[in-house]
């Protein structure tokens, strides 16, 4: 059975830093591209970026790059969501999500991540 | 990039009924474009991808259509379970994978 499982609530303050995790189960993770996704409180679902695992290869949405970094480690199947330092305004629920090339979509998700930043 | 914009932002319709929601891209997408459900509290879950692909498990009262700029999800027999948020997101280009704003699907 495929599943990601992704690390407990955070909270944080603002300038602190922050590395979420999300880990894969039940197939082969190098060889799937893994998203992350921002919901902010009462908001709609924003990607963020992408890796693959196998090479490292990672895209970052415009609105994200610079902001957060994504890597993973296949040795624990491991996907990462990382903050140098966290503003309030990143306060909201992170997914995770395993992109099935071969039907472009994300096909398995994981339970989310919420991140709180407050002083 | 390319932007999704889905319609309604709202919908209000009764058990049994049929409803459509629309997403349109900015510039044509092929039928890179995948459906997805989330309830309050949950993660997104696959309902439909390449535009009219039913996902393993999905009810066959949901359904895809469209290509190019112009897409489509059908819910024909509402039913209690299907009252939620419904996004559609484009895959044609690697940055960004874009989402629509959603369609909030409320019980009248």
């Amino acid at each position: 059975e495929v599943q990601l499982v992704q690390s407990g609530a955070e909270v944080k303050k603002p300038g602190e830093s922050l590395k979420i995790s999300c880990k894969g189960s039940g197939y082969s993770f190098p060889n799937y591209w893994i998203g992350w996704v921002r919901q902010l409180p009462g908001r709609g679902l924003e990607w963020m970026g992408i890796i693959y695992p196998g090479d490292s290869d990672t895209r970052y949405s415009p609105s994200f790059r610079g902001q957060v970094t994504i890597s993973a480690d296949t040795s624990f199947s491991t996907a990462y969501l990382q903050w140098s330092s966290l503003k309030a305004s990143d306060s909201a629920m992170y997914y995770c999500a395993r992109l099935e090339a071969l039907v472009a979509a994300h096909d398995y998700w994981g339970q989310g991540t919420l991140v709180t930043v407050s002083s | 990039d390319i932007q999704m914009t889905q319609s309604p932002s709202t919908l209000s319709a009764s058990v049994g009924d049929g409803v459509t929601i629309t997403c349109r891209a900015s510039q044509s997408i092929s039928s890179w474009l995948a459906w997805y459900q989330q309830k309050p509290g949950k993660a997104p879950k696959l309902l439909i991808y390449l535009a009219s692909s039913l996902q393993s498990g999905v009810p066959s009262r949901f359904s895809g259509s469209g290509s190019g700029t112009e897409f489509t999800l059908t819910i024909s027999n509402l039913q209690p379970d299907d009252f939620a948020t419904y996004y559609c997101q484009q895959y044609s280009s690697y940055s960004p994978y874009t989402f629509g704003q959603g369609t909030k699907l409320e019980i009248k």
